[in-house]
């Protein structure tokens, strides 16, 4: 089945912890992208990755890393996370530039106390 | 002014009835434009994108682009209950290839 899969779906942590939520897709695409949810603000683009090493800010990058090595895997890291980073986070792919249609992941809650 | 900005909503129609989502943005430039459609809970879905001025049909769905005045819209006909969802409407600008920006979404709500 094509997916974009996501993981950890719900995750809680504390202020300062390290984390990585990963995201893999199996559709062989080029293109891939983080976005962050908050009530009343939409989707707001975090990092997005053209293709394998290629990777360029979003809207809203302060506070996130992110690596493309492998097609397949475009994982984002909190180095430092703050409670101002509580947020829905989604993963989308596609298969080349946006004009194609992006298929996102499932979401990963995030809380940080 | 926010880049790309829905209608307050939240918006709620009878059931048969035609839904009207509007979106205006603010890059001039911008070449390309989607709706998405997301369910409580789930995650987003494209229902349409439109990149020439003028209407685009599929189904029950159009939509309309009005590049003079930077305005999408999105009409649902013969709205249906399972229409109810909320409805984000996303923009490629000209600049920054790969960048996609969406609006705050509009909520809307088809009673029977």
């Amino acid at each position: 089945e094509a997916q974009v899969t996501q993981n950890p779906r719900y995750l809680i942590t504390v202020t300062g912890k390290k984390l990585t939520v990963t995201c893999s897709q199996n559709m062989n695409h080029e293109y891939m992208s983080w976005y962050r949810q908050d009530p009343g603000l939409g989707l707001r683009q975090i990092y997005y990755s053209m293709n394998v090493e290629v990777t360029d800010k979003g809207d809203v990058p302060e506070g996130y890393k992110v690596s493309r090595k492998e097609k397949r895997n475009f994982p984002l890291i909190l180095e430092s996370p703050s409670p101002n980073q509580t947020s829905l986070y989604f993963c989308a792919s596609s298969r080349s530039e946006i004009s194609y249609e992006q298929y996102f992941g499932p979401g990963t809650r995030l809380t940080v106390t | 002014q926010k880049e790309v900005e829905q209608n307050s909503g939240p918006l709620s129609v009878p059931e048969g009835a035609i839904a009207s989502l509007n979106c205006t943005y603010s890059d001039r430039g911008s070449q390309s434009f989607f709706w998405y459609r997301q369910y409580s809970g789930k995650s987003p879905e494209l229902i349409m994108f439109i990149y020439s001025n003028g209407d685009k049909e599929d189904g029950r769905f159009t939509a309309q682009l009005n590049k003079a005045s930077q305005y999408v819209s999105l009409l649902i006909r013969d709205s249906q209950p399972s229409d109810s969802a909320t409805y984000l409407c996303a923009v490629k600008g000209s600049t920054s290839y790969g960048k996609l920006t969406f609006g705050q979404g509009t909520i809307l709500t088809v009673h029977p």
